[in-house]
């Protein structure tokens, strides 16, 4: 099955920095990539995703890359607040059916310290 | 739209007990998921259901896990006998065919003492 590496497992940056979070998968079917946020004692919102066809996607502060042929995929946030602070997992998607099955990342505790 | 409902919030059992977590999926969504969480496996999928029909169980960690979907608008899971080690955030999440995102309830906290 679908194996998906997270790293790192923790993040502390200063408010204003960029933080980059990066996974690998093994499974070279995975075709779409979601990102999620999740706040303490929160569920898990997805954030931002990207589908196999496309090398980068933007969404204001936040991006994600894509890299089919090394199997790697990043988040990049810039301008890191103070309400950025959370676990963030990457997920690797295969098509099954009409759904999506991710396995997700083990996640990162991402802190923005003021 | 209510988003993904389940119940309940907070649950302390007892070693041996039976435990059923519930969930409401976002309506017209024709796929369910549950999952669990821990700080050692992280999210993991138990089982997912495509229009009420279990499509695959292999997350389910033992016999004592059992799962159901008796009409598109609920689904339960089942732990007997419950176990210390079962101790962990259980989410359900819905998605539709049309679309890619999942859409997880606020989950479960399962103690089991």
């Amino acid at each position: 099955g679908e194996n998906v590496e997270q790293h790192p497992s923790t993040l502390s940056v200063q408010e204003g920095d960029s933080a980059v979070i990066k996974c690998t998968y093994s499974d070279s079917a995975s075709n779409y990539f979601p990102w999620y946020k999740q706040e303490l004692g929160k569920r898990p919102q997805l954030i931002i995703d990207i589908r196999s066809n496309v090398g980068e996607k933007k969404d204001q502060r936040i991006a994600v890359t894509l890299n089919k042929t090394a199997k790697h995929f990043s988040l990049h946030i810039t301008e890191t607040q103070p309400e950025d602070s959370a676990v963030y997992f990457c997920a690797a998607s295969i098509r099954t059916g009409g759904s999506y099955i991710p396995t997700f990342g083990r996640g990162t505790s991402l802190i923005v310290h003021p | 739209d209510a988003g993904v409902i389940q119940s309940p919030r907070h649950e302390v059992t007892e070693m041996g007990q039976e435990v059923t977590l519930r969930c409401k999926p976002i309506s017209g969504h024709d796929y369910l998921f549950w999952y669990r969480q821990t700080m050692m496996r992280g999210l993991e999928l138990l089982i997912y259901f495509n229009n009420n029909v279990p499509i695959d169980d292999s997350g389910m960690p033992e016999d004592r896990f059992s799962a159901k979907m008796p009409n598109a608008s609920f689904s339960t899971l089942k732990i007997q006998p419950s176990e210390p080690r079962d101790s962990a955030v259980y989410f359900c999440a819905s998605s539709s065919s049309r679309k890619y995102e999942q859409y997880f309830g606020p989950g479960t906290r399962l103690t089991v003492t």
